[in-house]
């Protein structure tokens, strides 16, 4: 079964602090994962997109990794902003999935305070 | 256009009418994909075009949704006898991959939909 997980659901933290977002997922045979940022009222923006040989993608304070075998991903962001506040969503899709159709988390909703 | 663009922005409407919301793709991008977002179900695959075909409608939740494309750019989603339980936000996808996962998808904004 496709189910993937995000926790937590809600994270508060100071400015300035390092932080981890945890996605995990029930089959391992994906084929990438991404991870996106939601605004409120607003779409999602990809952030960064791991293919599934790939262990680790990068984009300034932003670091996503991905273990297969035990079916998980962090996004890791460094150094945080208030302007980080949002919603994180990881989605995966799948090698038989045909077209590539997107298998969301339910999200961590961030806020960074000033 | 230079995104993905969804009209309307918000849309209220009684149960039981029918409502068409629309999506504008990215030029040239001949993947175009459906989603929901709702409160309880989290963010769900609704259906996937390649050109105007649509290979994958497993999303879809009810005979009353449908959707269509044509010229292979703009598509419409059709709700008919709207419920309450399809008040959400309706997002729209499109990707340039061809017939093989794993392209970035760019969203549009949505357009939240609220059955009264």
């Amino acid at each position: 079964k496709q189910e993937v997980t995000q926790i937590p659901a809600a994270l508060s933290v100071p400015e300035g602090e390092n932080l981890v977002l945890n996605c995990s997922f029930t089959d391992s045979a994906i084929y990438n994962l991404q991870w996106f940022r939601q605004d409120p009222g607003k779409g999602l923006t990809s952030l960064l997109l791991i293919q599934s040989s790939q262990r680790e993608q990068t984009s300034g304070r932003l670091n996503a990794s991905l273990d297969k075998s035990s079916g998980r991903s962090t996004l890791y962001i460094a150094a945080s902003q208030p302007g980080d506040s949002a919603t994180y969503l990881c989605a995966v899709t799948y090698y038989y999935n045909q077209g590539g159709k997107l298998i969301f988390g339910q999200g961590t909703e961030l806020s960074v305070k000033p | 256009g230079a995104g993905v663009s969804q009209s309307p922005s918000n849309k209220v409407t009684e149960k039981g009418k029918d409502v068409e919301l629309r999506c504008d793709p990215i030029s040239g991008h001949t993947a175009l994909y459906w989603y929901r977002q709702s409160l309880g179900q989290g963010l769900e695959f609704l259906i996937y075009f390649q050109g105007n075909s649509a290979p994958d409608k497993s999303g879809l939740p009810s005979d009353r949704f449908s959707a269509e494309r044509t010229g292979g750019s703009v598509s419409t989603l059709t709700i008919q006898r709207t419920q309450q339980e399809d008040s959400a936000v309706y997002l729209c996808a499109s990707s340039s991959m061809i017939a093989r996962p794993g392209g970035v998808q760019f969203f549009g904004p949505g357009t939240r939909l609220t059955v009264l």
